[in-house]
């Protein structure tokens, strides 16, 4: 199975709600991953997860909250978003950070802010 | 920053015609990756290079790297209808945990 799994496709969402991203593989990979995508734009990186512990956090607002419960599932709990956040985020899986392998990324939730 | 500058932006060429991509990146890398996303869904790995590679095949993909120019390009060979899709470059290492990825080029294939 090489597969990244995330759930919902789409999600549309009012700027008062609270709402959750899933992610899930089960390649037995250590790293994990969260992109945000606008529209004509290359994917940049969020959050890193490392042996499920927060790797890195690249400056992201505290209204977009991971989780990581275990090795195989990866969560991204949202919270009063705006809407510029709009866009299409995308978990990714790879064996290890830092290693020379591939990522695998997931079809992504485009989520909409209403 | 380690982001990678693709280009072109944008390509549109024949089917069967061959399209060639560069990308262009600024600190050192453990490994550059091409990656296709099609209509704004998933991306799909294309082919990862090492830094100390030159030169790599896969299939109708052909990736070479200059690390003295910091640089990349993909070449599509025999292109077709199906290969029309947005192309990004993504660099690995230079002390950054994820993938920082460049701009991309959209390659549009005319049947």
């Amino acid at each position: 199975d090489t597969e990244v799994t995330q759930t919902p496709k789409h999600l549309v969402m009012g700027m008062t709600n609270k709402k959750s991203l899933k992610c899930e593989q089960h390649m037995g990979h250590r790293a994990m991953y969260w992109y945000k995508q606008k529209a004509k734009k290359p994917p940049e990186l969020m959050f890193v997860y490392s042996y499920e512990k927060l790797s890195i956090n690249e400056s992201v607002p505290s209204r977009f909250s991971p989780e990581c419960p275990n090795s195989s599932l990866l969560n991204l709990h949202l919270h009063a978003l705006q809407p510029e956040d709009s866009a299409l985020y995308l978990c990714a899986s790879s064996y290890l950070i830092g290693s020379d392998t591939e990522a695998f990324f997931g079809q992504g939730t485009r989520l909409t802010v209403v | 920053s380690q982001q990678g500058e693709e280009d072109p932006q944008a390509l549109s060429i024949q089917e069967g015609e061959n399209a060639t991509m560069n990308c262009s990146y600024k600190t050192s890398i453990n490994n550059l990756q091409w990656y296709r996303q099609n209509s704004g869904r998933g991306l799909v790995h294309l082919i990862l290079i090492r830094s100390n590679e030159r030169e790599k095949h896969s299939g109708r993909l052909r990736v070479t790297l200059d690390t003295s120019k910091k640089s990349s390009s993909l070449l599509i060979t025999a292109s077709r209808a199906a290969d029309t899709a947005s192309y990004f470059c993504a660099c690995s290492g230079g002390g950054a945990d994820g993938l920082t990825f460049g701009k991309g080029t959209h390659l549009i294939i005319q049947p």
